[in-house]
């Protein structure tokens, strides 16, 4: 069983470029979410998503698009990278039962740099 | 809103000693309470939970009671060893897919 799988472990990319991180789950989770982690400030969530075609913004949004055409796939786009985007990047599912959740399962992680 | 608080690290032990790394939590709710592990380079994995008052979590020898009245869930172990070394994130969870994470803290454990 995969669980939550992530690609790039890493990445580096040039202001101004645009990406796509990749998250997969293989659990069948209805619920999937996008964090940064950064130094001193633990794990903010970025969006996340209840469903194939249900997305909805977190705590720190900007700058980062998702969607969720299948249950399996939910994908973080980087439209313009910045070097305040520089960050390790996690993405975690889990089931939802009557609209609360068990606990999270999480990727590798992708260690992103922007120069 | 919903907030997490937990001791900031590092701390270091040496091995066998007591570990205790204290978190708080706000909520408008009654959340669920949840202990993250994250080892070097690696993801976050589930350590232990609980989902009502007076529920004590454990796993790996570590415990953590959540404790309503005083809005607490402090990890706890007895004797903790070198493999232990890792950073520890609490987090709450209260029906608003929202997990809230506290900021973790280090544990380095000295042979």
């Amino acid at each position: 069983n995969a669980g939550v799988t992530q690609t790039p472990k890493f990445q580096v990319l040039k202001t101004g470029q645009s990406m796509t991180l990749q998250c997969a789950q293989d659990m069948n989770h209805e619920y999937m979410s996008w964090y940064r982690q950064d130094p001193g400030m633990g794990l903010r969530l970025i969006h996340y998503s209840v469903g194939a075609g249900i997305t909805d913004q977190g705590e720190v949004p900007n700058g980062y698009n998702v969607s969720r055409s299948t249950t399996e796939d939910f994908p973080l786009r980087l439209l313009s990278a910045a070097p305040s985007q520089t960050s390790v990047y996690f993405c975690a599912s889990s089931l939802l039962s009557r609209g609360r959740t068990t606990e999270a399962f999480f990727g590798q992680g992708t260690r992103l740099t922007v120069v | 809103g919903d907030s997490v608080t937990q001791m900031e690290g590092p701390v270091t032990l040496s091995e066998e000693a007591c570990l205790t790394i204290n978190c708080t939590y706000t909520a408008t709710g009654y959340p669920s309470l949840f202990w993250y592990v994250q080892y070097p380079g690696e993801g976050l994995q589930l350590l232990l939970k609980a989902t009502k008052a007076d529920d004590k979590g454990s796993n790996k020898g570590f415990e953590a009671t959540y404790r309503k009245e005083t809005t607490s869930f402090h990890l706890e172990k007895g004797s903790v060893q070198v493999s232990d070394s890792a950073v520890y994130f609490c987090a709450s969870y209260s029906g608003t897919y929202k997990y809230i994470f506290g900021t973790g803290t280090r544990l380095k454990v000295l042979a």
